[in-house]
């Protein structure tokens, strides 16, 4: 496989549910990103690893856990989400921070 | 409030015109613009760049303008296909903080054949 790939693509869960949803980028990239789209909403940042620390965690609330371990996975866990959580969870990845960002295909969430 | 705003949600442009796709920000901290295409059911692609110490960056169809005193730029596709027909995002940045890219929320662009 090549570039980015999340699974799972599309993801029903409950309040009570966890669930975890998975990024792998296979570029050889050191940053990874976690990034929600919500309807007529604009992309908005999550969480930002680079090197596996994190290095921005955009006040997201504690719901939401990422992990990361290793500079080619990344991973968010979900817990007790609530019906506006549900959205299109994109994950990213860059070479460094400093450079262009290239995205996976999404994971839609719906949070009954 | 919105750092970068894109004030059309969807454009149509017949084939083999110009698509003219706008963008203004409110940062002018932002030194570093980008402009990312998204089909549906995929994640956004990457298209093109520019950075504040120029007003013009081309890649073959596709141009970006940026005019830093009105806080505006633009993308330009010409000539327009059909295959160019997606959502079309705005994104800036800070050079320091290129991690922490801020996105318009999008202009779908239909080019009808």
């Amino acid at each position: 496989e090549t570039g980015v790939t999340q699974t799972p693509r599309h993801l029903v869960m409950g309040m009570t549910n966890k669930k975890s949803l998975k990024c792998e980028q296979h570029l050889g990239h050191n940053a990874m990103y976690w990034y929600k789209q919500s309807a007529k909403k604009p992309l908005e940042l999550m969480f930002v690893y680079n090197f596996k620390e994190q290095t921005e965690n955009n006040s997201v609330p504690s719901r939401f856990s990422p992990e990361c371990p290793n500079s080619s996975h990344l991973f968010l866990h979900l817990h007790t989400l609530q019906p506006e959580d549900s959205a299109l969870y994109l994950c990213a990845s860059s070479q460094d921070t400093g450079y262009e960002q290239f995205f996976g295909p999404g994971t839609r969430l719906t949070v009954l | 409030d919105q750092q970068v705003k894109q004030n059309s949600p969807s454009l149509s442009v017949q084939e083999g015109r110009i698509s003219i796709l706008n963008c203004d920000y409110t940062n002018s901290m932002f030194d570093y613009f980008l402009w990312y295409k998204k089909y549906p059911a995929e994640g956004p692609t990457f298209l093109i760049s520019i950075s504040s110490i120029k007003d013009k960056n081309e890649d073959g169809r596709f141009t970006v303008f940026l005019n830093k005193s009105a806080k505006h730029l633009s993308l330009h596709i010409v000539p327009s296909q059909p295959g160019d027909s997606a959502v079309y995002f705005c994104a800036a940045s800070v050079e320091t903080s290129y991690d922490k890219v801020i996105f318009g929320p999008g202009t779908s662009l239909s080019v009808i054949p």
